[in-house]
């Protein structure tokens, strides 16, 4: 059974720029999950998917986005970054809706000068 | 307020001790109930899931819901020096999408 991956590992980029992060998820499983966790805090619920369609979202500006593909793997694209971006980005992936199990990826931790 | 209260710590305790970790909350809609371990700059992994209230007990760990008192915890016996990490309450209500509520996470040192 693979778990969840994701890439990059570590990105640094410019106040401004945009930025893509990918996830794939744990076999078996259709609802991906991210969340932003900025130092010293605990992880914060940006939105997830379920089946390709946008299931929910958490207190995050619309310049952050996201997509589902058909095998359930995820992108989270960031527009017009700002210094507080920076922060460790967690993909999660789970097989329903409801309040099973989510499985963390590694994370991509993401600098933003 | 925030939703989940947890002490950032850090807890200092020596190997073989017995650790207790706890988070309150305010949202009486949470019924599903885990804690991760997470190592410096690694994502968090799934310790201990529990549905509403009572106890469930894995090896070395213990976890606790206590719904009247909106009140979590997560004992670690014999505790060792691999069990040094970041250690993070986090619940959710499941109104319709699974979203997990994190506490701020508390920092558990165990020295040899």
């Amino acid at each position: 059974e693979t778990g969840v991956t994701q890439s990059p590992t570590h990105l640094i980029k410019t106040r401004g720029q945009q930025v893509t992060l990918r996830c794939s998820s744990q076999s078996g499983h259709n609802t991906v999950s991210w969340y932003q966790q900025a130092l010293g805090q605990g992880p914060q619920f940006i939105f997830q998917y379920y089946r390709e369609e946008e299931n929910g979202r958490g207190n995050f500006p619309p310049r952050f986005s996201g997509l589902q593909f058909p095998n359930y793997s995820s992108e989270l694209n960031v527009n017009a970054l700002e210094l507080d971006d920076s922060a460790l980005y967690l993909c999660a992936s789970s097989s329903g809706q409801g309040g099973e199990t989510q499985y963390f990826g590694p994370g991509t931790r993401l600098l933003v000068l | 307020q925030k939703e989940v209260e947890q002490d950032p710590g850090p807890l200092s305790v020596p190997e073989g001790a017995i650790v207790s970790l706890n988070c309150t909350y305010s949202n009486s809609a949470f019924q599903y109930f885990m804690w991760y371990r997470q190592y410096s700059r690694k994502g968090p992994e799934l310790l201990m899931y529990t549905y509403s209230s009572g106890n469930k007990e894995d090896g070395r760990f213990t976890a606790q819901v206590d719904k009247s008192s909106k009140y979590i915890s997560l004992f670690i016996r014999d505790s060792q020096p691999s069990d040094s990490a970041t250690y993070l309450c986090a619940m959710s209500a499941n109104s319709g999408y699974s979203t997990l509520t994190f506490g701020k996470g508390t920092m558990l040192l165990v020295s040899p």
